[in-house]
């Protein structure tokens, strides 16, 4: 069971809007900048999102990070049938003193 | 760019020591510029953050891990290295190392992984 709780699967259609979650506590969502990794069938995963939601260069605008309280949340706008991957979140967490990261959720571009 | 690439023996027997290297280009482990890391995947779970190192030498272990774990570094060789001792079946999974941006706040770059088999 993973510290931060994501959905494990979304899906919906090309040009759509889609968010997935990140769920998980005061001792980390809340108090730590939040990242997001996306992984591509068969490949590394790749940084999407760093300090809650900031985008290193060359990530399109259509991916979007936010953080309330104790969840975070990865908006990918205009859905591309390549954006078909694994997204997972992830934190420090103060009590564990360890990184910790969400289950993964599966996104499918149908 | 940063680039990662493990290596290490995939069938590990039980109670022996798993070891993997992490070899590094595009940049350097005496740099500061990263924290380095090893980051596992068990089969069908989600990752679970392993530890890291600094260019200092100065290590960071996953409390629950960090009885039997050593990460070190070889600078000449630019790689940085895992030891997880007493290994169980447990301990199978799909094994990463990876980059941590200086602040420590995210992971800029990711090794492919390689599966370590933990089988008598």
């Amino acid at each position: 069971q993973s510290v931060l709780t994501q959905p494990p699967s979304v899906s919906a259609t090309p040009g759509q809007k889609v968010t997935i979650s990140c769920s998980g506590s005061s001792s980390n969502i809340a108090n730590n900048y939040v990242s997001w990794y996306q992984q591509l069938p068969g490949t590394a995963p790749k940084l999407l999102i760093y300090g809650n939601y900031k985008r290193p260069s060359g990530i399109p605008d259509r991916f979007s990070g936010s953080r309330s309280g104790t969840s975070a949340t990865l908006g990918i706008t205009g859905l591309q049938t390549e954006d078909e991957a694994d997204y997972f979140c992830g934190t420090w967490d103060s009590s564990l003193s360890a990184w910790v990261f969400g289950g993964g959720t599966k996104l499918t571009v149908l | 760019q940063v680039q990662l690439q493990e290596s290490g023996p995939g069938l590990v027997k039980p109670s022996q020591t798993l070891s993997l290297t992490c070899s590094v280009s595009g940049g350097s482990v005496s740099s500061g510029h990263h924290y380095w890391s090893w980051i596992r995947q068990h089969p069908g779970k989600g990752l679970e953050w392993i530890g890291y190192i600094y260019y200092n030498g100065n290590t960071y272990y996953n409390p629950s891990l960090k009885s039997r774990l050593t990460i070190s570094m070889d600078a000449s060789k630019n790689q940085f290295s895992l030891k997880l001792n007493s290994v169980t079946a447990a301990d199978t999974a799909v094994y990463s190392c990876a980059a941590f941006d200086s602040s420590g706040y995210e992971v800029e770059y990711w090794g492919q992984g390689t599966l370590v088999t933990v089988s008598s």
